[in-house]
């Protein structure tokens, strides 16, 4: 499966947007970008997940550019239980998902 | 149930014991999943089952782990002579079908082998 990357920490204002970047640039064709994030002490929590085109729904948007090779996981308003670890995962010909190290995001209040 | 359960939360063990950690998917999932996670480091697969079967045993990392699935339900995961650097949280998921759509993780079963 291609390797994502994204960056190791980010801070972000209570109450303001976020936007969690992740490069991808050997995604192939088929490959689907999900996003999770694991709150502290539990297992990994589904965010949203898209092939092309941006995707919203409750928790988070999905912003995919136009040559797939990056996303953006963005969360409109930050709250204090947003903070997390934050995993962009291609899923491609292998069934299980692969996660890396991901992006530890703190919310400052 | 209404979410993944896995038990025991937590097990502290000998070195050079076995250990058995159970996996309760949601109820219709037919797929099933068991990763690792050590202390502070990202998930690492272990091995997927398509119903009762194990069509991706390729994470397990040693021939002391081994795992079930029977009715296409639970599952088990069985670690036999213990190591230290076996201590770890062992997390399952489920999802509908094995696709693409989401997995519903469970909160873990933490390891400890002393």
């Amino acid at each position: 499966d291609a390797k994502t990357t994204q960056p190791n920490s980010m801070e972000s204002n209570e109450e303001e947007p976020v936007h969690l970047p992740c490069n991808h640039s050997t995604i192939s064709g088929t490959d689907y970008i999900h996003w999770y994030r694991q709150l502290p002490s539990q297992g990994p929590e589904y965010v949203i997940h898209g092939l092309t085109s941006n995707v919203n729904n409750r928790m988070a948007s999905l912003a995919i550019a136009e040559d797939r090779k990056s996303s953006t996981l963005i969360l409109h308003r930050a709250t204090l239980r947003d903070a997390a670890v934050y995993y962009c995962i291609l899923a491609g010909s292998a069934r299980q998902l692969t996660f890396g190290s991901g992006t530890q995001l703190t919310v400052l209040p | 149930g209404a979410g993944v359960s896995q038990s025991p939360s937590n097990k502290v063990t000998e070195k050079g014991k076995d250990v058995e950690l159970r996996c309760d998917p949601i109820s219709g999932h037919t797929a099933l999943y068991w990763y690792r996670q050590s202390l502070g480091q990202g998930l690492e697969f272990l091995i997927y089952f398509q119903g009762n079967s194990a069509p991706d045993k390729s994470g397990l990392p040693s021939d002391r782990f081994s795992a079930e699935r029977t009715g296409g339900s639970v599952s088990t995961l069985t670690i036999q002579r213990t190591q230290q650097e076996d201590s770890a949280v062992y997390l399952c998921a489920s999802s509908l079908s094995g696709g693409w759509e989401k997995l519903f993780f469970g909160s873990g079963t933490q390891l400890s082998v002393l």
